[in-house]
This record gives C-alpha cells, structure tokens and sequence, in this order.
C-alpha cells in the first residue's frame, strides 16, 4: 500500500529558530500533498496544498512568510518553520494522495506519523 | 461553507458495548473516507465508502454511506479497549474538483476494559 514517511517525528527548537519538516511518498509519486496542524484532543486543519513545480497554495490565515513549503520532486515536499514561536508548537501532520488511485477525491489520502513540534 | 459535523465529540464506553458515531454534511460527497488516529501518530485510514447506501464490514465495524451521499456513519460492535482512538469522517466535496478533503471535528472514543 501507499506509505508517506515524514521525518522528524518530534522536534524540540528554541525561540526565534527555524525547523524543517520532510514529507515523502515512498512507493508513488505525489504531484500534491497536504499540510496540516492538529491541536491536542482536535481534528486536522489544513494548512497548505503542496503542489510539485509551484507555488504552495495556503489556506486563510495561514502566513506563507511563516511556513514556507517546497515540492521540488515527485516525492518530496518539506515545510520550514520560520522564526519559530512558542504558539507554533503543534502537531504538523502531511498526507498526499496516491497518483496511482485517480489522485482525485475518490482517493483516500495516506497519512505520515506526523512531527510534534515544540518551540521552547 | 462546506462542513462534515461529526457527532459525538467524545464517547466514553464499557467494553462490549455497541456504539455508532456519525458524519453529517449538507453537501454531496463523491466518496467518504473513515480514518482512526492514535495520540503521536497519523491517521490511518479504514474504509472508503462511494455508492449512496453502501455498507462496509471491517471486522466489528460496520460503515454505512447515505443514500444522498451526505452522511455516513460507523458503528462498532463489541467494543475492545484496541478500539479507543480518535475516529474521523473526511471527503472531498462535489463541485470542489474532488481536490481538496475537509475533515469531520473527530469522535474521541474510549472503551475500559
């Protein structure tokens, strides 16, 4: 089955630092990945749609300065925390859709273990 | 706005109990997906569900999706301690380019043993 693999699992960075979060499709090819962030004991929010050769997309009231995202390949999106505060301290979540599968809607989307972030 | 209302937040349940969790929309879905997220991990998906009225068994799970494709539901039978977790209920909405999935606000369910 389709396996997204994000590393680090957990992160621990000082005030005003920068963390770089890595995404990858291991056995598909991924034009498009998600973003997302996820409160304690809360569903998921979609942050940004990572599209492989351009631009991210970003959902409202998501500062793209703050979280730069690049998907310079087919397998590999990375979301860089910039000047990191304490109130960016979450649980950041990226999934993609298997190409294989349509890449639409009808695809369920496949899940990295997530990166929990804590900004100190 | 296009919203999956997701009931209940939280279920809190004796072992070997049967309990249903649901999703809700007033738009039309082309297929809804169920996953289940333990604490420090990603969601892990376990069913997709395409056909108004089609009903899913995984083991002690039962999906169901609505004949309007506007809801689904999931009911466990027998609840087991394995089963605690945080369930969601996600799709893509018709109309939006089946692109973009928006997420139910999640059950947190807990079974004790």
């Amino acid at each position: 089955g389709a396996v997204v693999s994000q590393h680090p699992s957990w992160v621990i960075c000082k005030s005003g630092t920068s963390v770089k979060i890595e995404c990858r499709s291991l056995d598909f090819q991924a034009t498009t990945m998600f973003w997302y962030r996820q409160f304690p004991k809360q569903s998921l929010m979609l942050m940004a749609t990572s599209n492989e050769g351009s631009k991210a997309t970003y959902e409202q009231g998501v500062e793209k300065d703050k979280f730069l995202i690049n998907h310079a390949s087919l397998t590999l999106s990375t979301l860089t925390v910039t000047s990191a505060h304490p109130e960016d301290s979450s649980f950041y979540i990226c999934s993609a859709r298997d190409g294989r599968a349509g890449g639409q809607g009808n695809s369920p989307l496949h899940f990295g273990n997530g990166t929990r972030l804590t900004v100190t | 706005t296009q919203l999956l209302e997701q009931s209940p937040q939280f279920l809190s349940i004796q072992e070997g109990e049967n309990l249903t969790v649901y999703c809700n929309s007033s738009s039309v879905f082309s297929s809804l997906q169920w996953y289940r997220q333990e604490p420090g991990e990603g969601p892990v998906l376990l069913v997709t569900v395409v056909t108004g009225g089609e009903v899913k068994k995984l083991k002690r799970l039962t999906f169901q999706f609505g004949d309007a494709r506007k809801d689904s539901s999931l009911h466990i039978t027998a609840a087991q301690p394995g089963d605690t977790g945080l369930y969601l209920c996600a799709g893509a909405p018709v109309g939006t380019g089946g692109f973009k999935t928006i997420f139910g606000a999640g059950t947190r369910l807990f079974v004790k043993a």
